[in-house]
């Protein structure tokens, strides 16, 4: 089946010390979203790849950078984590932007 | 800047029971999609509405895209404990400041009780 996966599922790291999440799809859609959930909140987009384009939102803090070497792989760096960056972070692909989006499972990070 | 108000918040009913969830903006959409979200995993794409007026269903769901393109619903009826979770909104638009983005409602958290 085609899809949307993110890996690891879980994540611990310790305050400061940088951690990268992965994700990955099958769907050879064009665009890549990194969101940002905390507790039953909706998600907020951190950055989206509209093919090798990256679009930063205005609020994402720096210390959150993102990579997109090829179609299928794309990554969120967190260079110094804090507490607060405590959150599921979620994935989301999409065929072009303005269509629909498919979400990947999450990965929960938790900073020490 | 759109907004997308979701309400209630919170809804929590016995089995059996028929809900409905709303969502409104004074902003038109050019499509709106329903996720559900059950605790530690993405959101699943439930429905996407694109015409005024539509209505979908999906098994016990039902989804209405209002005439003018600014609201929508979500009405469960007899509901189960499987329907249990964040029900998302989320509207998108074809051009724009937010073109290739999602506005979402605030969520509304399910609980079905047995």
């Amino acid at each position: 089946d085609a899809m949307v996966i993110q890996n690891p599922r879980y994540q611990v790291t310790q305050f400061g010390k940088p951690v990268t999440l992965s994700c990955s799809q099958t769907l050879n859609h064009n665009v890549m979203y990194w969101y940002q959930q905390k507790s039953s909140q909706a998600p907020k987009l951190l950055f989206h790849y509209y093919d090798k384009d990256f679009n930063n939102e205005a609020d994402t803090p720096d210390n959150f950078q993102s990579r997109r070497p090829n179609t299928s792989f794309c990554f969120l760096d967190i260079r110094s984590p804090g507490l607060g960056d405590a959150a599921m972070y979620l994935c989301a692909t999409s065929r072009d932007r303005a269509f629909e989006q498919f979400f990947g499972p999450g990965t929960r990070l938790t900073v020490l | 800047t759109q907004l997308l108000e979701q309400s209630p918040q919170f809804l929590s009913i016995q089995e059996g029971e028929n809900l409905t969830v709303y969502c409104n903006s004074s902003s038109v959409f050019s499509s709106l999609q329903w996720y559900r979200q059950e605790p530690g995993e993405g959101p699943v794409l439930l429905v996407t509405v694109v015409t005024g007026g539509e209505v979908k269903k999906l098994k016990r769901l039902t989804f209405q895209f209002g005439d003018a393109r600014k609201d929508s619903s979500l009405h469960i009826t007899a509901a189960q404990t499987g329907d249990t979770g964040l029900y998302l909104c989320a509207g998108s638009n074809a051009g724009g400041t937010s073109y290739g983005k999602l506005t979402f409602g605030q969520g509304t958290i399910l609980t079905v009780h047995p």
